[in-house]
């Protein structure tokens, strides 16, 4: 199956940091998605981004769909952005890992 | 429009017993995907239902069960519980004719002791 990696598994940011997320696939995908889990566990969908970019408020993501990876970008981070951020895509919906974020005051 | 609803909110079960979980997807949305968490395996697929006919399936032993009701309410099974069956069982609803992903529910806690 497709293997997702992502990096890095952990980041502390600083209120009003900015930060850059990424996420490696083994194969191509077309359906590839960012998602963030609060703290209480609910997957919240932030983008579906099988190439290009798209950007949401504070939140961007590119994918380079030809070279198998995207990139989440976090500006301007306020606590409320702590949580985990995961990427996923593939037939079965694969996840990576995620990137434990914690942003403090 | 409701989001994906996924009961019971937590469930506790001893070892042996079995457990249905069940999740009611978006209006319209006829894909259902089931998906269980733990701290050591992460988020892991189970199976995935569209239009009642399961259309894939995880690495998962028999005793994991689904199905899909002709109203898109799906629900899984789980047959003599082991205490690693403990964790976060997720469903999200999709519609494949639209490009925005998956939706998630609040997902089912279960602990088996």
């Amino acid at each position: 199956g497709i293997q997702v990696e992502q990096s890095p598994p952990d980041l502390i940011l600083q209120e009003g940091a900015n930060s850059t997320l990424r996420c490696n696939f083994s194969d191509s995908v077309n359906n590839l998605q960012w998602f963030h889990q609060n703290p209480w566990g609910q997957l919240i969908n932030l983008f579906y981004i099988p190439s290009g970019t798209k950007q949401n408020g504070r939140l961007s993501a590119t994918t380079v769909a030809t070279e198998r990876y995207s990139l989440l970008y976090i500006s301007s981070s306020q606590t409320t952005d702590s949580g985990v951020y995961f990427c996923a895509g593939g037939m079965k919906l694969q996840f990576g890992a995620g990137t434990q974020v914690v942003v403090t005051p | 429009k409701a989001g994906v609803t996924q009961t019971p909110r937590y469930l506790i079960k001893t070892r042996g017993q079995q457990v249905t979980l069940s999740c009611s997807p978006i209006s319209g949305h006829r894909s259902v995907s089931w998906y269980q968490q733990t701290p050591g395996q992460g988020l892991q697929f189970l199976f995935e239902y569209f239009s009642e006919t399961q259309r894939n399936k995880g690495n998962f032993p028999g005793r994991f069960s689904g199905r899909q009701f002709s109203n898109s309410r799906s629900e899984m099974n789980v047959s003599t519980l082991e205490l690693g069956d403990s964790a976060l069982y997720l469903c999200a609803s999709s519609d494949p004719a639209q490009d925005y992903g998956y939706t998630f529910g609040s997902g089912t806690r279960l602990t088996v002791v």
